[in-house]
C-alpha cells in the first residue's frame, strides 16, 4: 500500500520561529511536492523537486524554503513563522514518467502561527 | 495564464441520485492532464479519476464519470447513485505538460449528500 507520511498532524508555533515540515514516501517516487490549502482558494504549489537535491519555485515560494537530500524525504522549511503562514500543508509525490500519474497526498499539517 | 474554475462553492445531492460538480480549465497546451480529487472531512486527498486532452472517451471509474467538452475547456465531474460517504470537498486539477506534473487545483465544491 502507498503511502505518503507527515511528521505532523497539528503544529502550534510563535511568530519568528524556524520550522521544519517533514514529508516521507515509500514508493520510491522521484517527484515531490509542496502545497497549502486555505479555504476558497483550493491548494496553492508552494515548491516542488524533481529528483534528489533537485527543487523549482512553485506558485507562492515566498517565506519558504525546501531540502531533498534523500529521494524519500521533502522537507518544508518556515524561515522565520509569520501568522500568514497558518495554513493546512499537504505533501505529494508521483512517478515522473508522463502527465497522467496522479499525485498521492500525505494526511496534512495544520499549523497554526500565533 | 492557466486556471482552473469551480464556480459551485457548496451543493446538496439527495442520497441515491446523481450530481454534476462543475469545472473549467484556462490552457493554451495542446497536452495537459484533468484530475479530481475528494477530501473527505478527515482532510487526506482521495485520487478519483484522471483525463487526458487527448483521450476520445469520457474517463469513468465505477460510479464516477467525467464530462470532458473539450471544446468548451470544460472537464465536468458526474457522481452516479449518491451516498452518504460521497460527502466531502472535491477538487478539479490541471497538470500542464513539461511542468514536472505540477497540479493546479481550482477552489474546490462541498457536496453534501442528504438522506
Amino acid at each position: 500500500d502507498v503511502k505518503v507520511t507527515q511528521s505532523s498532524r497539528y503544529l502550534v508555533k510563535r511568530t519568528g520561529e524556524k520550522v521544519f515540515l517533514e514529508c516521507v514516501q515509500d514508493m520510491d517516487h522521484e517527484n515531490m511536492f509542496w502545497y497549502r490549502q486555505d479555504p476558497g482558494l483550493g491548494l496553492r504549489l508552494i515548491y516542488f523537486s524533481y529528483d534528489v537535491k533537485m527543487k523549482e519555485k512553485g506558485d507562492i515560494p515566498e517565506g519558504y524554503s525546501v531540502s531533498r537530500e534523500k529521494k524519500e524525504r521533502f522537507s518544508l522549511i518556515l524561515e522565520s513563522a509569520s501568522t500568514n503562514q497558518t495554513s493546512m500543508y499537504l505533501c505529494a509525490s508521483r512517478r515522473t514518467s508522463g502527465i497522467y500519474n496522479e499525485q498521492f497526498f500525505g494526511p496534512g499539517t495544520r499549523l497554526t502561527v500565533l | 495564464a492557466q486556471k482552473i474554475t469551480q464556480t459551485q462553492p457548496g451543493m446538496f445531492v439527495q442520497e441515491k441520485e446523481a450530481v454534476t460538480l462543475d469545472c473549467t480549465y484556462d490552457t493554451s497546451d495542446p497536452s495537459y492532464g484533468l484530475f479530481w480529487y475528494k477530501q473527505p472531512s478527515s482532510g487526506e486527498m482521495i485520487f478519483l479519476i484522471y483525463q487526458g486532452s487527448y483521450d476520445q472517451q469520457n474517463a469513468t471509474e465505477g460510479r464516477y464519470s467525467l464530462n470532458f467538452q473539450k471544446a468548451r475547456k470544460s472537464a465536468n465531474l458526474v457522481i452516479s447513485a449518491s451516498q452518504l460517504g460521497d460527502s466531502a470537498m472535491y477538487f478539479c486539477a490541471m497538470s500542464p505538460n513539461n511542468q514536472g506534473g505540477k497540479l493546479i487545483f481550482g477552489q474546490g465544491t462541498e457536496l453534501s449528500v442528504k438522506p
